[in-house]
């Protein structure tokens, strides 16, 4: 079984710019959680998707959004990009239905987003 | 809102020297989950716990949840160069349907 894909997995923007990630999670999920991770703060919350539905945010700046199409793929974006916005982008997918938090969570490679 | 406090950021180890990492939220949880990060890598799952007082085995790595679901921590014993890595615990809340991650533990293995 194949597992979640994130593309591109390296980006450089520039300030003020948007950008658009992608994430294809294991067939069969229809979750997809979407991560910051920066040295020093871990792994960030930023929003969790289920059949279409944002389902869960973190605190986040508007300035971050996503979306899921019908065949669970997922997209987030983040418009006027910041210095601080340079992080990577860590994508995972679950079995994951109702409010229970039991199951385990399959991680994209991520995608590095530089921006100078 | 919920926050989930993992300890130490970092650890220096000498191989063969045991190593523990500890989670601690301010909520209780309803489950905890552990994921190692190797360097370059993506989280990888290795474990949850779902009940009180719980403790798991996988070969030299021991998990245990405490009895009021609002601790856990990671034991290695015998640490080899393979255990590099990060290990970060995500405790989730059936209140908020999120798992949190605590800041990850950096372990670092001399041969």
């Amino acid at each position: 079984k194949a597992g979640v894909t994130q593309t591109p997995r390296y980006l450089i923007k520039t300030r003020g710019q948007q950008v658009t990630l992608s994430c294809s999670p294991i067939s069969g999920h229809r979750s997809v959680s979407w991560y910051q991770q920066t040295p020093g703060q871990g792994l960030q919350f930023l929003f969790e998707y289920f059949s279409e539905t944002q389902r869960n945010k973190g605190n986040f700046p508007g300035r971050f959004s996503g979306r899921q199409f019908s065949n669970s793929r997922s997209e987030m974006n983040v418009s006027t990009l910041e210095l601080g916005d340079s992080a990577l982008y860590l994508c995972a997918s679950s079995f994951r239905t109702g409010r229970s938090m039991s199951y385990e969570q399959y991680f994209g490679p991520g995608t590095r987003l530089t921006v100078t | 809102g919920q926050q989930v406090m993992q300890i130490p950021q970092y650890q220096h180890v000498q191989e063969g020297e045991d190593f523990t990492t500890y989670c601690n939220s301010s909520t209780t949880l309803s489950n905890i989950q552990w994921y190692k990060q190797r360097p370059g890598g993506h989280p990888v799952f290795l474990i949850q716990l779902v009940k009180s007082g719980e403790v798991k085995k996988q070969k030299r790595l021991t998990f245990q949840f405490g009895e009021a679901k609002k601790n856990s921590s990671l034991h290695i014993t015998a640490t080899q160069t393979t255990d590099v890595g990060t290990y970060f615990c995500a405790g989730g809340s059936s209140n908020t349907g999120k798992l949190i991650f605590g800041q990850g533990t950096t372990l670092q293995v001399k041969p």
